[in-house]
């Protein structure tokens, strides 16, 4: 069975720092594109950021562009997104989610469970 | 960025209705559209990708249709486990962009 486990998620304090995991088990990880997807409380979806397969090409909302730095280590199966300088805005469940083929055109199929972080003083 | 317009944002509707749900992209993405479906509390599951494949497991009487800016999901014959909300995702270009979602709900 194909599962993505997040982890990291938190409280912070507006311009501090927290680093979200992802783990994924039951697949190739190395061969797909993942994302991270956001989801504010009562609000929809937002995309975050989707790095290729290789880790070599990274692209990033305009929102988080700057702050956020997405990586990947294909030998652990696991994503990471380091968020700094983290505002009251980026409070939301974040979801990380594997893209179905390529670096997108397809969708995402396979979702985490999602992890919380909460930015507030 | 490609804005993804959906309507209505909520339907209510009961078992048995067929409802569509329309998702409009501000420029033309071909074919490059996704469907996914949100219960509260749950992560989204995707439904449809590529405007129009089914994908395995989800129920046949879930269809998608359209390309360049307009699109529909379309629920043939409405069950119980079907009120959730539907968000359309374009995957044409970066940066990745969602519909605003349509609550449907049980009349």
């Amino acid at each position: 069975e194909v599962q993505l486990l997040e982890s990291g998620g938190g409280l912070a304090q507006p311009g501090g720092s927290l680093r979200l995991s992802c783990e994924a088990s039951g697949l190739t990880f190395s061969s797909y594109a993942m994302s991270w997807v956001r989801q504010a409380p009562g609000k929809g979806l937002e995309w975050v950021s989707t790095v290729s397969a290789s880790g070599g090409r990274t692209y990033y909302a305009d929102s988080v562009k700057g702050r956020f730095t997405l990586s990947r280590d294909n030998s652990k199966n696991t994503l990471y997104l380091q968020m700094n300088s983290l505002r009251a805005e980026d409070t939301a469940v974040y979801y990380c989610a594997k893209i179905q083929r390529g670096e997108n055109y397809y969708g995402m199929d396979v979702w985490g469970q999602g992890t919380t972080v909460a930015v507030s003083s | 960025d490609i804005q993804m317009t959906q309507s209505p944002s909520s339907v209510s509707a009961s078992v048995g209705d067929r409802v569509t749900i329309t998702c409009r992209a501000s420029q033309g993405i071909r074919s490059w559209l996704a469907w996914y479906q949100q219960k509260p509390g749950k992560a989204p599951k995707l439904l449809i990708s590529a405007a129009s494949s089914l994908q395995t497991g989800v129920p046949s009487r879930f269809s998608g249709s359209g390309s360049g800016t307009d699109f529909t999901l379309t629920i043939s014959s409405l069950q119980p486990e079907d009120f959730a909300t539907y968000y359309c995702q374009q995957a044409n270009s970066f940066p990745i962009t969602f519909g605003q979602g349509t609550r449907l709900e049980i009349k």
